[in-house]
């Protein structure tokens, strides 16, 4: 059975400290892996990997895949309060499952002032 | 450009009544998903409808169904609603099937089952 695996499942920081959010899969046909963030609401998109070892990044948020041992990291540098959230892990494969992402159960995140 | 719309924001139902919820996708997306967010489970997939056909279906009973209209509009409907059935339920466009697009969320429905 396909699953997506997210560790920790909840994290508290101070302000500046830096965090590694963990998501490792087992997922048949691998199409993509997505990081979402979730405050209140809907989840907005943060990246999307295809290729092992290249680095994605936006300002000081960073992730990166390797598909040989099948897991994903997403960095945050200097956290911020407004960091505090919900962030997801999700898993796209191809076949018969186009159009549906597999997701962890997210890393609840709260940055302390 | 809009984003995906979701309507009601909040449901409050008993049990045993059926619900219809209703999700906009972005203007030219033809691709919706819909997925059921509880604390317990986090975010399953329920369904995906393209061109106004289910794709593809995750595991939930047959009190869950859905359909897509000749705009893109989806529907989903959960007939006999019991507790469990309290969730946010969230639902997703993207530009095209097999597009490499990633699919954006709408703001979900809040369905609380007394």
């Amino acid at each position: 059975e396909d699953k997506v695996v997210q560790s920790p499942l909840s994290l508290v920081v101070h302000e500046g400290d830096t965090v590694t959010l963990n998501c490792s899969y087992e997922v048949t046909n691998f199409r993509s892996l997505l990081w979402y963030k979730q405050e209140k609401k809907a989840p907005t998109f943060l990246f999307m990997l295809t290729s092992s070892g290249i680095e994605k990044k936006s300002g000081r948020l960073s992730s990166i895949l390797d598909k040989k041992e099948l897991f994903s990291i997403l960095n945050i540098t200097a956290t911020q309060t407004g960091d505090s959230a919900i962030y997801l892990c999700a898993v796209e494969n191809y076949g018969g499952s186009q159009g549906n992402l597999i997701f962890g159960k997210g890393t609840k995140l709260s940055v302390k002032p | 450009k809009a984003g995906v719309t979701q309507t009601p924001r909040y449901l409050i139902k008993t049990r045993g009544q059926q619900v219809t919820l209703s999700c906009s996708p972005i203007s030219g997306h033809r691709s919706v998903s819909w997925y059921q967010q509880t604390p317990g489970q986090g975010l399953q997939f329920l369904f995906e409808y393209f061109s106004e056909t289910q794709r593809n279906k995750g595991n939930f009973p047959g009190r869950f169904s859905g359909r897509q209209f000749s705009n893109s509009r989806s529907e989903m409907n959960v007939s006999t609603l019991e507790l469990g059935d309290s969730a946010l339920y969230l639902c997703a466009s993207r530009a095209r099937q097999g597009d490499r697009d990633t699919q954006y969320f709408g703001p979900g429905t809040r369905l609380t089952v007394l």
